[in-house]
């Protein structure tokens, strides 16, 4: 079983309804991300958490949500969905003594949204 | 202009060959430098750290060049699996964010 596990891994949805993508990971990790990846650009972090009660936005929040609902889980929410949105959303973790330091991010296997 | 540039590539090359391409980033301030591989479909996956040295693991190279703010990376001996999209990252100095390049894509042809 993959360490980050993400749902769904695909999902279509129509412009105007929330989607909530899952993550959940078993490496220990306190710190937990959440990028999206478009074509001909780079992944760009949409929000980070450090740890459960410590949120941060990215670069690119806006139209975006997150929940840390325990140190192993960390959800990505849209609330109104809108096409632009569509693109691979990746969820990531690094430990402590990694991470950002080291270059390490641990990802999931992608969550693909396409917002019709 | 984006923080961190790559070539899209494709680059196809024969196996056995020898491959390398290159990075550039903006910010002068940036420390750390890293080279993802993405395999087609598949999460990006950790494939080395950049010294100011350069340094080997197996057939890759990489190389930092801070003078002209580039980083490289060069892969001998190209195998059919070495085929993916290579990620440049970056990283400032005290800042926890990584900065991904768009990706270089290698194809590498029996």
């Amino acid at each position: 079983d993959a360490d980050v596990t993400q749902t769904p891994r695909n999902r279509i949805t129509k412009t105007g309804k929330r989607i909530m993508l899952e993550c959940s990971q078993t490496k220990g990790h306190d710190r937990m991300y959440w990028y999206r990846q478009d074509p001909g650009l780079g992944l760009r972090l949409i929000y980070y958490s450090f740890d459960v009660k410590d949120i941060n936005k990215g670069e690119i929040s806006d139209g975006y949500s997150v929940s840390r609902q325990a140190q192993a889980k960390f959800s990505l929410s849209l609330e109104s969905a809108i096409p632009n949105q569509t693109a691979l959303y990746f969820c990531a973790t690094s430990g402590f003594s990694g991470g950002p330091n080291t270059g390490e991010l641990f990802f999931g296997e992608g969550s693909r949204l396409t917002v019709l | 202009r984006k923080e961190v540039e790559q070539d899209p590539g494709p680059f196809n090359v024969p196996e056995g060959a020898t491959v390398a391409f290159n990075c550039t980033y903006s910010n002068s301030a940036s420390q750390s430098f890293f080279w993802y591989r993405q395999d087609c479909r598949k999460e990006p996956k950790l494939l080395m750290s950049v010294y100011s040295s350069g340094n080997e693991d197996g057939r890759f190279t990489a190389q930092l060049n801070r003078a002209s703010q580039y980083i490289s990376l060069l892969i001998r001996d190209s195998k059919l699996s070495d085929s993916a999209t290579y990620l440049c990252v970056v990283k400032k100095r005290n800042d926890y964010k990584l900065s991904f390049g768009a990706g270089t894509t290698v194809t590498v042809r029996a």
